[in-house]
């Protein structure tokens, strides 16, 4: 069954560098997708791509079944949900993992 | 904003009622999604359109119907709800159907059966 693994939790605290680990069963997958989500909004792309890639303080890492987030100088404020997502060049759909809730200690 | 509202922001309902929510984009992208959003289960697929009309079944379609007769709007509708159907809902719009393309979610409907 294609299906995306992230850990439900990850602790952190302010001015850490975090690591979220996303890793998948999907067959013809080749690009990670990282979601932000606070609770009551939209969630928001945060980043995506097949190789590794940098959008301001989130970092992308890539390998062919495994992607990780990276948050540097984490805040308060980025509490929140991370979904980590692939899509089957098969079938186009995207496929979620269920959140990563971050918890960030000041 | 990706241009996507929906349509209640939150619900409260009986178990056996019928129940519509609505997802309008001004994008005029062509494909549409509907997801719910449950703890330890992120966001599963529902049903999803590739047009005015086309529509198939996503992971989680049963007691979900879906219509599209419009480029910006697509309905989901719950024809006799149940408490297992208590979740949040999400609409996302997709420019191309590809594994490449970036999904954009609407800011979701919060429904409760009772």
């Amino acid at each position: 069954k294609d299906q995306v693994f992230q850990p439900s939790t990850v602790a952190s605290s302010e001015g850490a560098v975090v690591e979220i680990f996303c890793n998948h069963s999907v067959s013809n997958a080749y690009n990670f997708f990282w979601y932000l989500h606070f609770p009551g909004c939209a969630p928001r792309l945060l980043v995506k791509g097949s190789k590794p890639s940098q959008q301001g303080r989130y970092n992308m890492t890539y390998e062919r079944f495994s992607s990780s987030l990276l948050i540097l100088q984490v805040r308060e404020a980025d509490a929140a949900v991370y979904y980590c997502c692939t899509g089957s060049s098969n079938t186009g759909k995207l496929i979620f993992g269920q959140g990563t809730t971050l918890q960030v200690k000041p | 904003d990706a241009g996507i509202t929906q349509s209640p922001r939150h619900k409260v309902t009986e178990t056996g009622t019928p129940v519509t929510l609505r997802c309008h984009q001004t994008e005029n992208h062509r494909y549409m999604y509907w997801y719910r959003q449950d703890p330890g289960h992120g966001l599963r697929l529902i049903h999803y359109s590739y047009g005015v009309k086309d529509t198939d079944k996503g992971e989680v379609s049963d007691g979900y119907s879906v219509s599209r007769s419009k480029t910006e709007d697509f309905l989901l509708t719950l024809e006799s709800a149940t408490s297992s159907q208590t979740s949040v809902y999400f609409c996302a719009i997709q420019m191309d159907s590809s594994s490449t393309d970036t999904q954009y979610f609407g800011p979701g409907t919060r429904l409760t059966v009772l």
